[in-house]
């Protein structure tokens, strides 16, 4: 399986700030990697998938890039609806794997 | 608006059966594959299985392989994840996700039904 590993697991920010998460891949997983936001109690929502595509609706501050095993997720100016838990998603091979998050907290 | 909605989760104990339900309204359910991803309490995400849209191909992650059946009825726009032999660690909030043209990855999610497992 491919292991995928964010850092850093916990990441203390102020609104404004530019805010930058790192994805890495056991192996190569080419460009087939999504980004979800999850809110504590909430279901997970899709921001970015294919590396750097944004999701319809996603605001754009929310950008991704990368490629084969290192990956980041940027935020461009934290803004308050945005402290959550961040995961990245490999699929390119199954099964799926996931990021262990990244929170990001005031 | 896509909606996706998880039912029958709840309290069994270990060795128990559980079965879950997804109904899916707000899009052609046929032609969208769909995953059961759960999350552990303070865990991360973890897929657990997949089913094409005509039922053809399923898969299971490792854990839960040869315990779990994943099926869904296109006549009823849901899909349905059968639990047997469950464990402790089997405790978790269980979603479901569609398929984002059946690429592996998931673009919308119900809002999950717990399932506890605990004698």
């Amino acid at each position: 399986d491919i292991q995928m590993t964010q850092s850093p697991s916990t990441l203390s920010a102020s609104v404004g700030d530019r805010v930058t998460i790192t994805c890495r891949a056991s192996q190569s997983v080419s460009t087939w990697l999504a980004w979800y936001q999850q809110k504590p109690g909430k279901a997970p929502k899709l921001l970015i998938y294919k590396t750097s595509s944004l999701k319809s609706g996603v605001p754009s501050r929310f950008s991704g890039s990368g490629s084969g095993t290192e990956f980041t997720l940027t935020i461009s100016s934290l803004q308050p609806d945005d402290f959550a838990t961040y995961y990245c998603q490999q699929f390119n091979n199954r099964p799926w794997t996931f990021g262990q998050g990244t929170k990001v907290e005031v | 608006e896509v909606q996706l909605v998880e039912s029958g989760g709840g309290l069994v104990k270990p060795g128990g059966s559980l079965r879950l339900s997804c109904a899916a309204s707000g899009f052609t359910f046929t032609s969208y594959s769909m995953n059961w991803v759960r999350q552990a309490p303070g865990k991360a995400l973890e897929w657990v299985s997949y089913i094409t849209s005509g039922s053809t191909y399923r898969y299971y992650a490792d854990s839960v392989r040869g315990r779990f059946s994943i099926s869904r009825d296109n006549a009823k726009n849901s899909v349905y994840l059968q639990m047997n032999s469950l464990r402790a660690e089997d405790t978790a909030v269980y979603y479901c996700a569609r398929d984002a043209s059946d690429n592996g990855f998931f673009d919308y999610w119900g809002q999950g039904t717990l399932v506890t497992v605990s004698s």
